[in-house]
């Protein structure tokens, strides 16, 4: 069955970097296109970003561009989210979701959640 | 960017009786292909969120007949026929029309009275 599970999370300090990775299974990433996304604590919902079936595409939330990377690795089957310049306002719950076009996100993660602090 | 506005923000629910959800877009959700992408997801405390609803009205495998979506061009309602207690939690609408970015609602808390 699909199975999405997050890690990478932690305590970060203001300007410092942080890797999200997403073990997808059940599935092939390639096949789908993939979401992050965040909510802070007892906020709602934000989109962060995508990558479709082409690596090469990829979208941003305006509030990340430039600083985050979304990635994947087919051979482990694993996304990827690289957070550069890490602010106070990305401490969040972030979740990995998949995208079936057409139909919209339909699986997630668990997330993993990232605090940015000093 | 679409804006997605939802209401009420926050529904106390008698068990055994209906609840409705709106959702009202900042732009028509009609897609040139047709297809209107507009969803509903359920969160329940602690946990991720859950599709309930794709494409305004389509239910996801799983789902309890209780729910139904509606809705046409800039205004969608989520509708429970009738209040279970394992239907406390947030609900948010999601647009996937006009991308990027995908935006939601933000977020309508039912709980039981």
């Amino acid at each position: 069955q699909v199975q999405l599970v997050e890690s990478g999370g932690g305590v970060v300090e203001p300007g410092r970097s942080l890797r999200l990775s997403c073990a997808a299974s059940g599935f092939t990433l390639s096949s789908y296109g993939m979401h992050w996304v965040r909510q802070a604590p007892g906020k709602g919902l934000e989109w962060v970003a995508i990558i479709w079936f082409d690596e090469n595409d990829t979208r941003y939330a305006d509030s990340v561009k430039g600083r985050f990377t979304v990635s994947r690795d087919i051979s482990k089957n694993t996304l990827y989210l690289e957070m550069d310049s890490l602010r106070a306002e990305d401490t969040a719950v972030y979740y990995c979701a998949r995208e079936v076009p057409g139909v919209g996100p339909d699986y997630w993660g668990q997330g993993t959640l990232v605090t940015v602090s000093s | 960017d679409v804006v997605m506005t939802q209401s009420p923000l926050s529904l106390p629910v008698t068990l055994g009786q209906p609840a409705s959800i709106s959702c009202r877009s900042s732009q028509s959700l009609v897609h040139s292909d047709g297809n209107t992408y507009l969803n509903w997801f359920q969160q329940r405390p602690g946990q991720s969120p859950r599709r309930l609803i794709y494409k305004v009205s389509n239910r996801d495998s799983g789902v309890p007949d209780r729910f139904s979506g509606s809705g046409s061009g800039t205004d969608f309602t989520l509708k429970i026929s009738r209040v279970e207690a394992e239907d406390v939690g947030v609900y948010y609408c999601m647009q996937g029309t006009q991308w990027p970015p995908w935006t939601f609602g933000q977020g309508t808390k039912v709980e039981i009275k």
